[in-house]
């Protein structure tokens, strides 16, 4: 079956500590996407990619960093900068980086530092 | 810059009952319309997509939008709602670029 995994569903992290989420396509999909979501305030987007070694900062970029070396991964890591990590985030993929294209949701990852 | 707007935080309706999700956007280019579902824990799933031609679009479950320009609404309705119809709905724009913006969502509640 085709579609995007996040592992794991629900970590736990120190204060202070880097910690790296994952993200794996077998779509095929050329665009991919971290989003942020916490209560009330729908999803923000965190860090996309539009083609393999390439991405960009979206709107809360600060605090977080990715690597896309590979067309069907996209992991982020979520530093010891980013004041207030607790959230539940979203990875998605697009066929391609197009306005138009629908984009196609994980099931999440739920963070919690201690 | 883009932005979306949902009115309503929270909807309550009872089983079998007709329900709308308002939703008004902004954008000073023509956009795309989205509406995604979200279940507890789970990721978004597409409900349905404006990109042009009829402004009435149908989606998966029954849902419908209808996409009024002038007004600069998208807002989803169904006829008769099921208890499975509770979830977060959230409304997207997407301009000429690929980044979707989002709103704030509304949690749609039937009750028996």
């Amino acid at each position: 079956d085709g579609g995007i995994t996040q592992s794991p569903k629900y970590l736990f992290r120190k204060e202070g500590q880097n910690v790296t989420l994952s993200c794996e396509q077998n779509l095929n999909h050329d665009a991919m996407y971290w989003y942020r979501q916490d209560p009330g305030q729908g999803l923000r987007l965190i860090y996309y990619s539009q083609i393999v070694n390439d991405f960009q900062k979206g709107d809360i970029a600060e605090g977080y960093s990715v690597s896309r070396e590979k067309k069907e991964s996209f992991p982020l890591t979520v530093t010891s900068a980013q004041k207030n990590p607790t959230a539940f985030y979203l990875c998605a993929s697009s066929i391609f980086p197009a306005p138009a294209d629908t984009q196609y949701f994980g099931p999440g990852t739920r963070l919690t530092v201690l | 810059a883009q932005s979306v707007t949902q009115l309503d935080s929270q909807v309550p309706v009872f089983e079998e009952a007709p329900v709308e999700l308002r939703c008004n956007y902004s954008s000073s280019v023509s956009v795309y319309l989205f509406w995604y579902v979200q279940y507890p824990n789970q990721g978004l799933q597409l409900l349905l997509k404006y990109l042009s031609g009829s402004t009435l679009v149908k989606g998966i479950n029954g849902f419908e939008a209808e996409f009024n320009k002038s007004q600069t609404s998208f807002h989803l309705r169904k006829p008769s709602v099921h208890i499975s119809d509770t979830a977060e709905y959230f409304c997207a724009v997407s301009d000429r670029g690929s980044r979707l913006t989002f709103g704030e969502g509304t949690q749609l509640t039937v009750n028996p």
